[in-house]
């Protein structure tokens, strides 16, 4: 089965820099993947999804890139600000119609 | 914002209780979801639904049965609750040709 790897629980960073986390995979190569933010006591939400054949996909301040040769996504918050704060989870799926392997999460703090 | 809702937000039940939990949706997907996250862990899947009259069981192993009798209504049931089933339930839907998952706020369940 698939396994996901997240970067360090916790990542504390000062604000006005860049925050970049890592999710690693293993076995199959997933059709999709995604990035969803959690904050504490409420349901994730979804930020941003790159294909296979993507390199790199950016919303606003978040960038995602996509290596499939070394099985890793990389996720940046560019210019971060303390209402980054939040738990980033990176998702995968083998296909259209397969269900979602979650990653346990990093836990991102912006300090003022 | 999506429009995803889940009752009771906070559940404390006696062990051997009959209890249900809550799912709603307004925005016509087709596709739904029970995950179970425990606190600083990954979400996973138990119960997901293609359309009405659809339901699978997901890759965690859990005694709860679910119904999708109506495209919007997606509710989980635990015919006798046990302290093991301790944990938050999050609710999910995505459209058929879409592959991001709108949660739900969350269903924190305690058994004593």
């Amino acid at each position: 089965s698939q396994k996901i790897e997240q970067n360090s629980e916790a990542l504390n960073i000062q604000e006005g820099k860049t925050a970049t986390l890592t999710c690693n995979y293993t076995n199959y190569s997933p059709a999709y993947l995604q990035w969803y933010r959690q904050d504490p006591g409420r349901g994730p939400v979804f930020l941003l999804l790159i294909r296979e054949n993507e390199k790199e996909k950016r919303k606003e301040r978040l960038k995602v890139t996509f290596d499939t040769t070394l099985k890793q996504s990389l996720f940046h918050i560019t210019a971060s600000q303390p209402a980054d704060s939040a738990t980033y989870l990176c998702a995968l799926a083998r296909g259209g119609n397969e269900k979602l392997t979650f990653g346990t999460g990093t836990r991102l703090t912006i300090i003022p | 914002e999506a429009d995803i809702y889940q009752t009771p937000r906070y559940l404390v039940i006696g062990t051997g209780k009959k209890i249900t939990l809550e799912c709603s949706q307004t925005m016509g997907h087709d596709k739904m979801y029970w995950y179970q996250q425990d606190p600083g862990m990954e979400l996973h899947l138990i119960h997901y639904s293609y359309g009405v009259n659809s339901t699978e069981k997901g890759d965690l192993s859990s005694e709860s049965t679910v119904s999708r009798i109506r495209t919007e209504h997606f509710p989980l049931t635990l015919e006798s609750a046990r302290p093991s089933h301790t944990s938050q339930y999050l609710c999910a839907s995505s459209e058929s040709h879409r592959h991001e998952q709108y949660f739900g706020p969350g269903t924190r369940l305690t058994v004593t």
